[in-house]
């Protein structure tokens, strides 16, 4: 079984600030990780992913995350957060099922809010 | 490409009421699969689809019938609506495998009254 905890359900920084989303994994077996992003009324869509190469891994939009295998963390940060930014952030796992494709398991969301 | 398409974008339902939700893709996927976004939830998997005629239950299927007759379509049917299924809904479809990423559609917002 896999699972995902996303710490704070609603960030808010000023535009400029460091962005720290957290994210918490439960995995049987090594995991593949993914950040999502969804803008309002708008589906997901991909930030980055950990595929077991490099654990610091870059993304869109100056975003990158730390795998961390001693805390099972895959925490996303930003150095330098822009207006722009404000989404709901989804963290998720995926673990191979023998006999059947991957499955993705998300957390609850971290809405980030940046302020002026 | 236009990616994952979903339509309707939203739709009222009475309670009793069936519905199918499309989903198609143009990417050549082979895996498909459908969420629903409930308020504090996240994204909970109800059904998905290694391939045409191949389908398996997610962790919230029950209420929802799926089919895969072609590489590009997964439809889901709602049998008999019910006010718990009032939800967003979304449609991805990736290459099988485990690292690759999902392409989600723009989702449709189903109220059921």
């Amino acid at each position: 079984a896999q699972s995902v905890t996303q710490l704070g359900s609603h960030v808010s920084v000023s535009e400029g600030a460091l962005v720290l989303l957290r994210c918490n994994y439960s995995s049987s077996v090594p995991p593949y990780l993914f950040w999502y992003v969804q803008y309002p009324n708008q589906g997901l869509q991909l930030l980055l992913k950990y595929t077991s190469a490099a654990t610091l891994v870059k993304g869109i939009n100056g975003f990158e995350a730390e795998f961390k295998k001693s805390e099972t963390s895959f925490h996303l940060t930003k150095p330098s957060a822009h207006m722009s930014d404000a989404a709901e952030y989804f963290c998720a796992v995926s673990a191979f099922n023998t006999g059947t494709a991957s499955k993705l398991t998300f957390g609850t969301g971290t809405r980030l809010q940046v302020t002026l | 490409n236009a990616g994952v398409t979903q339509t309707p974008k939203f739709q009222v339902l009475k309670t009793g009421q069936s519905m199918t939700l499309q989903c198609a893709q143009d990417m050549n996927h082979e895996y498909m699969s459908w969420y629903r976004q409930d308020p504090g939830m996240g994204l909970r998997l109800i059904h998905y689809s290694v391939g045409a005629g191949i389908t398996d239950q997610g962790e919230v299927p029950n209420g929802y019938n799926v089919s895969r007759s072609t590489t590009e379509d997964f439809p889901l049917r709602l049998l008999s609506a019910a006010p718990s299924q009032t939800s967003v809904y979304f449609c991805a479809s990736s290459y099988r495998g485990i690292s690759y990423e999902q392409y989600f559609g723009p989702g449709t917002r189903l109220t059921v009254t």
